[in-house]
């Protein structure tokens, strides 16, 4: 089993729909989560952390729940410029690995 | 300012050569990472620097693969007798603080170098 799940798509949906992707990590030790975002051919860029608290950043809203060790990210009001692959991201207690999943690809029509 | 930059950008080798990538981080940046991704799959991580000390080499799948940064500053990425199974993207990454917080902080990754083992 992988340590950090994810669907890998295709999410296909039109302009202005609102889109959620999750995600399940293994290690409940881990304590550092994050969103990163990889446009095609290019690098992986931080979108946003991940806190238990629920974070918001603009349309983006991230969520972690411990207890489930299941991440989330749900996108508003969906833009053509969001169209990329999203790596939910764990990283392992007390080391300073980030273990990647594989990625879900989203695909924004207009 | 100058963000990572690796070299060269691609590499096409034959089976049983040997690659060297080079990576050079943030000015600055304590921590260094290198990442391989395969085809459709998140990038793997391979090995970690804090300054010219290589504290984690768990992620390297042989020992045909060798990683270093004798002055805390570029590393290079070393792969000997390349097999087919090499072919991927091998990202670095850096990041500012040392150990630990290296995991809670942003790490800032390359463009990549797309290897092609024939």
């Amino acid at each position: 089993r992988k340590e950090v799940e994810q669907d890998p798509g295709p999410f296909n949906v039109p302009e202005g729909a609102t889109v959620a992707f999750n995600c399940t990590y293994s290690n409940s030790a881990s304590q550092s989560f994050f969103w990163y975002r990889q446009d095609c051919r290019k690098e992986p860029k931080l979108l946003m952390s991940v806190y238990s608290s629920g974070n918001e950043d603009g349309r983006f809203t991230a969520q972690l729940n411990r207890a489930s060790q299941y991440i989330s990210l749900l996108i508003r009001d969906s833009k053509l410029s969001d169209s990329a692959t999203y790596l939910c991201v764990v990283n392992k207690a007390n080391t300073d690995k980030l273990i990647f999943g594989t990625g879900t690809r989203l695909q924004v029509f207009p | 300012g100058a963000g990572v930059s690796q070299s060269p950008r691609y590499k096409v080798a034959k089976r049983g050569q040997d690659v060297a990538l080079r990576c050079d981080p943030i000015s600055g940046h304590v921590s260094l990472f290198w990442y391989q991704q395969a085809l459709g799959q998140g990038p793997e991580f391979l090995t970690y620097f804090q300054n010219e000390a290589q504290l984690d080499k768990s992620g390297l799948p042989s020992d045909r693969f060798f990683a270093e940064r004798p002055e805390g500053s570029v590393s290079t990425l070393k792969i000997q007798r390349t097999q087919q199974e090499d072919s991927a993207v091998y990202l670095c990454a850096s990041s500012l603080g040392g150990r630990w917080a290296g995991a809670q902080e942003t790490q800032y990754f390359g463009p990549g170098t797309r290897l092609l083992v024939l």
